[in-house]
């Protein structure tokens, strides 16, 4: 079983829709990210959240909004997207600070996500 | 800028052989390393890490990694392979600037037959 929870594990939408994706830890970790992973490829790094702050953005489209409302939640707002955005979206965590760079992120499953 | 090289897209071992995953790390400092497992449709599953405390790593499943410095490698292996390891395998390593990315290898496919 997996500690971080994402939700819904399958989404499709057309390119006018708004949606969000959720993921959940109660590991007490204090960075939290967002991964797009296509198909046969690594994950690639979205955002990073550290300390429910927005530390990382990589110059991902504005179409992907994401929230930290709280230590143990992220989201994701998804508007207006293309079919190129049809991938498995991946969260994680991590032990937050330098002295913890040696600690493992850990993923939930992913949302499968379609674009009509 | 540290960066993993993973040889081989695929590899095709019969079940019970050995198996073998191949990665080379780039770091001018030492490395935290890691191995991945991702299965069909799931997330990423950690089956190792590297943190400098012992040279040969063993993790969850029966995998074991050794990190050699001279070689700048950090190959998984598992002595006898199950069918249920057949998955995607990522290698990756922390960058050691104020971000602390972990940076993947693009992947190897371990194809298990019977």
């Amino acid at each position: 079983d997996t500690e971080v929870t994402q939700t819904p594990k399958h989404l499709v939408m057309g390119m006018t829709n708004k949606k969000s994706l959720k993921c959940e830890q109660h590991m007490g970790h204090r960075a939290m990210y967002w991964y797009k992973q296509k198909a046969k490829k690594p994950p690639e790094l979205m955002f990073v959240y550290s300390y429910e702050k927005l530390s990382i953005n990589e110059s991902v489209p504005s179409r992907f909004s994401p929230e930290c409302p709280n230590s143990s939640l992220l989201n994701l707002h998804l508007h207006a997207l293309q079919p190129e955005d049809s991938a498995l979206y991946l969260c994680a965590s991590s032990q937050d600070r330098a002295e913890y760079s040696n600690q493992p992120q850990h993923f939930g499953d992913g949302t499968r996500l379609s674009i009509l | 800028a540290q960066s993993v090289t993973q040889l081989g897209s695929h590899v095709s071992v019969s079940e019970g052989a050995l198996v073998l995953l191949r990665c080379n790390y780039s770091s001018s400092v030492p490395p935290y390393l890691f191995w991945y497992v991702q299965y069909p449709n799931q997330g990423l599953q950690l089956l190792l890490k590297y943190t400098s405390a012992a040279t040969l790593v063993k993790g969850i499943n029966g995998f074991e990694a050794e990190f050699k410095k001279s070689e700048t490698s950090f190959h998984l292996t598992k002595p006898s392979a199950h069918m249920s390891d057949a998955a995607e395998y990522f290698c990756a390593v922390t960058r050691m600037d104020s971000s602390y990315k972990l940076i993947f290898g693009s992947g190897t496919r371990l194809l298990v037959r019977p």
